[in-house]
C-alpha cells in the first residue's frame, strides 16, 4: 500500500523558515518523480515545486522560487520542502504527492504564517 | 500559464442521476510528446485530494466505473453516470502539459 506521511508543519511569524518531510513507502520512490501541492484555507490546490527521480531537476511556482528548496533522499524514501521568508500568503496544507500526475496523495500537514 | 475553467462551480445533484463537469483550458494540453495531460482529482470534504482520471479518459486504480473523462485539445468533461452519497466532494482539474501545471477553480458536487 502506497504511504505519504507529510511532518514539520506549524504556527511560524513572518520571515521565518520551516522544513516539510514527507515519507514514502508501498512504492519504488527512487524511480518517481515528486511534487508539493498546497491548499490554503478554503481555497483551491497551488502546485509548488516538483523534483525528479535522481533530484537533477527541480521546478517552481514563481511566487516561491528563490524562497522554497525542493529536495529528497532516495536512501530514505523522502521528500523535503525547506521554506525560507515565509509569508502569510504561504498558510495554507501542504501536500507531497507522487508523481507529475499525482498519482497518491499524503494526508497533508497545515503550515501558518502569522504574527 | 495555462488557465484551466471549470463550469459549473457547484452542481446540486439528485442521488442517482449523471452529473457532468467541464474543464476548458486557455491553451491546448496536447504535449509535444502526443499525450494530452489532464487530470481529474476528488476531494471530499476533510480528505486530501485523490486522482481519479489521468491523460483524459484513463481511471486510475480503484476508481468505480461510474466515473468516466472525455474531450480534447482544450475542453473536458468529467461524468458520473449515477451520483451516490460518497461523491460528495470537490472536483478539480488540473494540467501537466506545460509548466506552471495548474488547477481549477473546483467543482462543487452536492446532494440535493
Amino acid at each position: 500500500e502506497v504511504q505519504l506521511v507529510e511532518s514539520g508543519g506549524g504556527l511560524v511569524q513572518p520571515g521565518e523558515s520551516l522544513r516539510l518531510s514527507c515519507a514514502a513507502s508501498g512504492f519504488t520512490f527512487s524511480t518517481s518523480w515528486m511534487t508539493w501541492v498546497r491548499q490554503a484555507p478554503g481555497k483551491g490546490l497551488e502546485w509548488v515545486a516538483h523534483i525528479k527521480q535522481d533530484g537533477s531537476e527541480k521546478y517552481y511556482v514563481d511566487s516561491v522560487k528563490g524562497r522554497f528548496t525542493i529536495s529528497r533522499d532516495n536512501a530514505k524514501n523522502s521528500l523535503y520542502l525547506q521554506m525560507n521568508s515565509l509569508r502569510a500568503e504561504d498558510t495554507a496544507v501542504y501536500y507531497c504527492a507522487r508523481g507529475l500526475q499525482l498519482l497518491h496523495w499524503g494526508q497533508g500537514t497545515l503550515v501558518t504564517v502569522s504574527s | 500559464d495555462i488557465v484551466m475553467t471549470q463550469t459549473p462551480l457547484s452542481s446540486p445533484v439528485t442521488l442517482g442521476q449523471p452529473a457532468s463537469i467541464s474543464c476548458r483550458s486557455s491553451q491546448s494540453l496536447v504535449h509535444s510528446d502526443g499525450n494530452t495531460y489532464l487530470s481529474w482529482l476528488q476531494q471530499r470534504p476533510g480528505q486530501p485530494p485523490r486522482l481519479l482520471i489521468y491523460k483524459i479518459s484513463n481511471r486510475f486504480s480503484g476508481v468505480p466505473d461510474r466515473f468516466s473523462g472525455s474531450g480534447a485539445g482544450t475542453d473536458f468533461t468529467l461524468k458520473i453516470s449515477r451520483v451516490e452519497t460518497e461523491d460528495v466532494g470537490v472536483y478539480y482539474c488540473t494540467q501537466v502539459t506545460q509548466f506552471p501545471y495548474t488547477f481549477g477553480q473546483g467543482t462543487k458536487l452536492e446532494i440535493k
